[in-house]
């Protein structure tokens, strides 16, 4: 199984800053992975697929980025709303597997 | 607009078995290929298993903790996907989601499977 690898696990940061989450594949994914938002109770939500296409409706404020082995999520300026817990999700095998999660705090 | 609403969740005993449902809308399901995943409570996500449509074969795989007790079903006349979940053991108590890949990827709500006796 692919392992993929979310860094940091923990973050905090205050409204209007800049983040960027770092996810690794244990081996090359080409463009095959997403990025999801979820919070508390709720079913994640999809933000970016394909490794840097944002989902419609999604701000523009995020972005992805990355191919083979190495991607990342970028939020360029935090908003209140996107204190939540992150994951990324490889599909370019079965099965298909997520990070352990990147959860996003507010300083 | 995509739609996935789960249903069927509930507690059940060790040993026991349920089946949980997914009715799609939106999208032509009888072309898509069908995913569980599950999520512990206060832990990550994980994937469960998928069938292809039937005209990529129709197969299932599912995930090594699973396999010989779930099963994964479709009936594309009713645009309903099925998760048997059979043998539970308490590991399995978690919320199950329907997931689907329709140009991006999109989830159902969840329902939540407790297994406790």
């Amino acid at each position: 199984d692919i392992q993929m690898t979310q860094s940091p696990s923990s973050l905090s940061a205050s409204v209007g800053d800049r983040v960027t989450i770092t996810c690794r594949a244990s081996q090359g994914i080409s463009s095959l992975l997403a990025w999801y938002q979820q919070k508390p109770e709720k079913a994640p939500k999809s933000l970016i697929y394909a490794a840097s296409s944002l989902q419609s409706g999604v701000p523009s404020r995020f972005s992805g980025s990355g191919s083979g082995t190495e991607f990342t999520l970028t939020i360029s300026c935090l908003q209140p709303e996107d204190f939540a817990t992150y994951y990324c999700q490889q599909y370019n095998s079965f099965p298909y597997t997520f990070g352990q999660g990147t959860k996003l705090q507010i300083k | 607009e995509v739609q996935l609403v789960e249903s069927g969740g509930g507690l059940v005993k060790p040993g026991g078995s349920l089946r949980v449902s997914c009715a799609a809308s939106g999208f032509t399901f009888i072309n898509a290929w069908m995913s569980w995943v599950r999520q512990a409570p206060g832990k990550g996500l994980e994937w469960v298993g998928r069938v292809k449509s039937k005209t990529d074969g129709g197969t299932t795989d599912y995930a090594a903790p699973v396999k010989g007790r779930f099963t994964i079903s479709r009936d594309d006349s009713k645009n309903t996907l099925y998760l048997q979940l059979s043998s539970l053991e308490t590991e399995d108590t978690a919320v199950y989601y329907c997931v689907t890949y329709s140009n991006s990827w999109y989830w159902g709500q969840g329902t939540l499977v407790t297994v406790s006796s």
